[in-house]
């Protein structure tokens, strides 16, 4: 059963420090999102991608925050500095979506739970 | 913009009854509908989606949807819950932007479902 892969699970680190999150879309899918899930603001879109191209990073802080696809196989999602308000759950999803849309489902991956103090 | 309301953050059931989820988008024309769940440490799974046509859908685990377009809402339904459907409940709603091609996704606050005995 084809799987997102998402690394590390969890995450725990210092305010200042730089945070890399990892994401495996499914093998063939050309579609990659990054969102954000919060207690107080639930699931926020970050950026995505289409064939490892950025279309869309507007709910992104572009100060600290940065995504990029370097091969079809892995999307990374950067944070820094980290701040406290960063602790989250990042949810990394992929889709093999064409130009007619969203007739297939979004494929999720587990998450990672960061936690900045 | 699209938005998604989910009028019930927390909704608790006797296993066996029935279920009702509400959800209520707001947008200028029919969007894409989808339904949804999310297990504790988990990815979103999808539950089931409208597009077009019939407007009760069926999907996964017993559950169905009602779209209505009078009323905006897509509430998800199923006629007798099991203390395993004891999740977190997301709807979402798309959109094609049309003039780049792109399509994107944006999710209620969600609604957690408790199961008691």
């Amino acid at each position: 059963d084809a799987r997102v892969t998402q690394t590390p699970r969890h995450k725990v680190t210092e305010m200042g420090q730089e945070v890399t999150m990892r994401c495996q879309p499914i093998l063939g899918h050309n579609t990659v999102f990054w969102y954000r899930q919060t207690m107080m603001q639930g699931l926020e879109l970050l950026a995505y991608f289409r064939n490892r191209a950025p279309l869309d990073d507007s709910g992104m802080p572009k100060d600290r925050f940065s995504a990029e696809m370097p091969d079809a196989t892995l999307a990374t999602l950067k944070i820094q500095p980290s701040e406290p308000r960063d602790s989250a759950v990042y949810f990394c999803a992929s889709g093999p979506w064409t130009g007619g849309g969203l007739d297939s489902p979004l494929h999720f991956g587990n998450g990672t739970r960061l936690t900045v103090t | 913009a699209q938005s998604v309301t989910q009028p019930d953050i927390h909704i608790t059931v006797s296993e066996g009854a029935s279920l009702e989820l509400r959800c209520n988008y707001s947008y200028g024309a029919t969007p894409y509908l989808f339904w949804y769940v999310q297990s504790p440490g988990q990815g979103l799974q999808l539950l089931l989606k409208y597009f077009s046509g019939d407007t009760l859908v069926q999907g996964i685990k017993g559950f169905e949807a009602e779209f209505k377009r009078s009323q905006s809402s897509f509430n998800l339904r199923k006629p007798s819950v099991h203390w395993s459907d004891a999740a977190e409940y997301f709807c979402a709603c798309g959109i094609l932007e049309s003039n780049f091609g792109n399509e994107k996704l944006t999710f209620g606050t969600g609604t957690r479902l408790t199961i008691i005995p």
